[in-house]
């Protein structure tokens, strides 16, 4: 079974420009959430996608969006990039019960470097 | 809000010893509780959970058990190796707050020969 797979692994971007990160997530999970992680920051929630609808969502300005597809695929868009932006960007995927047991898959990240 | 507050590291071990890493939080009701690790250049990985109180989770000699009086999810192992460096998270998640989980600041550990 193939895991999450994130696109791309390495991004590098301007100050002002927008970027669109790309998460497949395992087959038959219809959730996926998003984490930034920085090294002052840590690990922090972005936004959660369950059947193509936002289900959750963090505490970050609108410039942070995301959607899902039909197939689960999701999308998180970042629009003019700060420099503080720069972070791992990771996604994960689970079946997306309502109980807050069922394992979160993380895939590799996405690397975003603004300069 | 929800909190998790894990030891600061890095720890650094010798071979074979043994591993504590310290994690206590804050939420209302019944969370599930979440070891990760992060190898370098990685996403993160699932060590063990538990979903309630005296649930013990284990996973790859590492231990840890839900307490729910002292809200503390420590982490275990009795003898480490040199393939086991690297930064460990403690996480919850509720219930009611669907896919969000709240992390730790990471511990990380470097075991040495």
């Amino acid at each position: 079974k193939a895991g999450v797979t994130q696109t791309p692994r390495y991004l590098i971007k301007t100050r002002g420009q927008q970027v669109t990160l790309s998460c497949s997530p395992i087959s038959g999970h219809r959730s996926v959430s998003w984490y930034q992680q920085t090294p002052g920051q840590g690990l922090q929630f972005l936004f959660e996608y369950f059947s193509e609808t936002q289900r959750n969502k963090g505490n970050f300005p609108g410039r942070f969006s995301g959607r899902q597809f039909s197939n689960s695929r999701s999308e998180m868009n970042v629009s003019t990039l700060e420099l503080g932006d720069s972070a791992l960007y990771l996604c994960a995927s689970s079946l997306g019960g309502t109980s807050g047991r069922d394992e979160q898959f993380f895939g590799p990240g996405t690397r975003l470097t603004v300069l | 809000g929800d909190s998790v507050t894990q030891m600061e590291g890095p720890v650094t071990l010798s071979e074979e010893a043994f591993l504590t890493i310290n994690c206590t939080y804050t939420a209302t009701g019944y969370p599930s509780l979440f070891w990760y690790v992060q190898y370098p250049g990685e996403g993160l990985q699932l060590l063990l959970k538990a979903t309630k109180a005296d649930d013990k989770g284990s996973n790859k000699g590492f231990e840890a058990t839900y307490r729910k009086e002292t809200t503390s999810f420590h982490l275990e192992k009795g003898s480490v190796q040199v393939s086991d460096s690297a930064v460990y998270f403690c996480a919850l998640r509720r219930g009611d707050s669907w896919g969000k989980l709240q992390f730790g600041a990471g511990t990380q550990v470097v075991v040495t020969p």
